[in-house]
């Protein structure tokens, strides 16, 4: 099932803020954030293994609210660098065993 | 360095041409996938191997068949490819947690 992810672009200015939010209908057991540039292979940017989670690097940080089965992803500060399209990757679990899957993306761009 | 490759990186050919995209990995991961991607719809999952000898389907896997002989090796055969399956193919690692990403592999099948 996969996640759904909001917005599916926005475009910003240098220096300013972005919230991307991805929500699953399973419970979740971990998510995944990643970034891609154009023609190249997703980054991983961290992944949040339990509710409540806080993980960030430099501006970049995210949340995982467990009950609400969402996560959402904070960028600060945007630079240039940050532009590229967002993915959530979420993992639960079924009868079928282990599953893990990526939401459509987000695609963020940063202007001077 | 750590990393995945994938060969061909870019490869155009014709209906019903049986053709094999190989994958590697250096990381000794247990865990290994493939995806393809196309526009508005993300990385969709076609196979994966938990394990030498071990495969399972994925999301998207008609059309498309793996193996799993080796740990560091994870092709992926399209043994009569299709114009739908024009697309952006990735394989990639993982042990667990984080996914590690081939290059990717733009194959156009006319």
């Amino acid at each position: 099932q996969q996640p759904v992810q909001s917005p599916q672009a926005v475009i910003l200015r240098e220096g300013e803020d972005a919230v991307i939010n991805c929500s699953s209908s399973k419970a979740l057991y971990s998510v995944h954030w990643y970034r891609q540039k154009h023609g190249e292979a997703p980054v991983f940017l961290m992944i949040l293994l339990k509710g409540g989670e806080q993980k960030g690097h430099d501006k970049i940080s995210a949340s995982f609210n467990e009950k609400k089965q969402q996560s959402s992803l904070y960028l600060t500060a945007s630079q240039l660098s940050y532009s590229g399209t967002y993915f959530c990757g979420t993992e639960y679990r079924d009868n079928y065993g282990q599953n893990f899957v990526f939401g459509p993306g987000t695609r963020l761009s940063v202007l001077p | 360095e750590a990393q995945v490759t994938q060969n061909p990186r870019y490869l155009i050919t014709v209906t019903g041409k049986k053709l094999t995209v190989t994958c590697s990995q250096n990381m000794n991961h247990e865990y290994m996938s493939w995806y393809r991607q196309d526009p508005g719809l993300g990385l969709r999952q076609i196979y994966y191997s938990m394990n030498v000898e071990v495969t399972d389907k994925g999301d998207v896997p008609e059309g498309y068949k793996v193996s799993r002989k080796e740990k560091r090796n994870f092709p992926l055969i399209l043994e009569s490819p299709s114009p739908n399956q024009t697309s952006l193919y990735f394989c990639a690692s993982s042990k667990r947690t984080r996914k590690f990403f081939g290059p990717g592999t733009r194959l156009t099948v006319l």
